[in-house]
């Protein structure tokens, strides 16, 4: 079926301002990821879902970011009263939660903070 | 906590062999895997290693020791295509919860 998919592509938006992003990850997979990845710079981890498992937040940099998934579907990633430090791309990934643990990429969003 | 090291920078020509080393600290290792990633493009498997040993893949391959925290790819017959960053990446148990952490990248140039 169809991979990864992420909206929207492109976000600008004000400082100060919330931002949703949205992951549809691939249909079955149970695990899901949400990266940051700033220009030039490696994945930064931040939250990780299994199943109907308590989520992984351990990657969440502060308190204004947040994430929900509902069951093994789609995920979406919360940045309340955005900075500019929070530019970037934000990339999910979907993986079938077993075996090699393989993860599927989506896309991503590139965000930027004015 | 958990952290990786690879080479920031590799250059080969053509038709080489390359290969780009990935050094990691971590507790309850679980495995190790390499993703390409394109400009502008999301990252891409490439493989993932368990056990010791050398696993293939075509062109690719890759070698994790576990007993030196150590691993690296292997990319042979170099293609210009093959220019793009390459990041490793270890997941690893850290009390109840799985931590996934990736390398800084090797950004890899292959020259005509």
């Amino acid at each position: 079926g169809a991979g990864v998919s992420q909206s929207p592509s492109n976000k600008v938006t004000e400082k100060g301002k919330d931002v949703e992003l949205r992951c549809d990850p691939i249909s079955g997979h149970t695990a899901l990821y949400w990266y940051r990845q700033r220009l030039g710079q490696g994945l930064e981890f931040l939250i990780y879902f299994q199943g109907n498992s308590a989520p992984d937040k351990s990657g969440l940099p502060s308190d204004r970011f947040s994430a929900e998934r509902t069951g093994e579907s789609v995920s979406t990633l919360t940045i309340q009263r955005t900075q500019q430090e929070d530019s970037a791309v934000y990339l999910c990934a979907s993986g079938p939660g077993q075996g090699p643990d393989t993860q599927y990429f989506g896309p991503g969003t590139r965000l930027t903070v004015l | 906590g958990q952290s990786l090291e690879q080479p920031s920078e590799v250059t080969a020509v053509e038709g080489a062999i390359v290969q780009i080393n990935c050094t990691y600290q971590t507790s309850g290792f679980y495995g190790l895997s390499w993703y390409q990633q394109h400009d502008g493009g999301a990252p891409t498997f490439l493989s993932y290693n368990a056990l010791d040993g050398l696993e293939e893949t075509g062109r690719f391959s890759s070698f994790l020791s576990r007993s030196d925290s150590y691993g690296y790819l292997l990319l042979q017959e170099l293609q210009m295509k093959d220019s793009a960053s390459y990041f490793c990446a270890v997941r690893s148990l850290s009390g109840s919860a799985r931590q996934l952490t990736f390398g800084s990248g090797t950004q890899l140039t292959v020259l005509p």
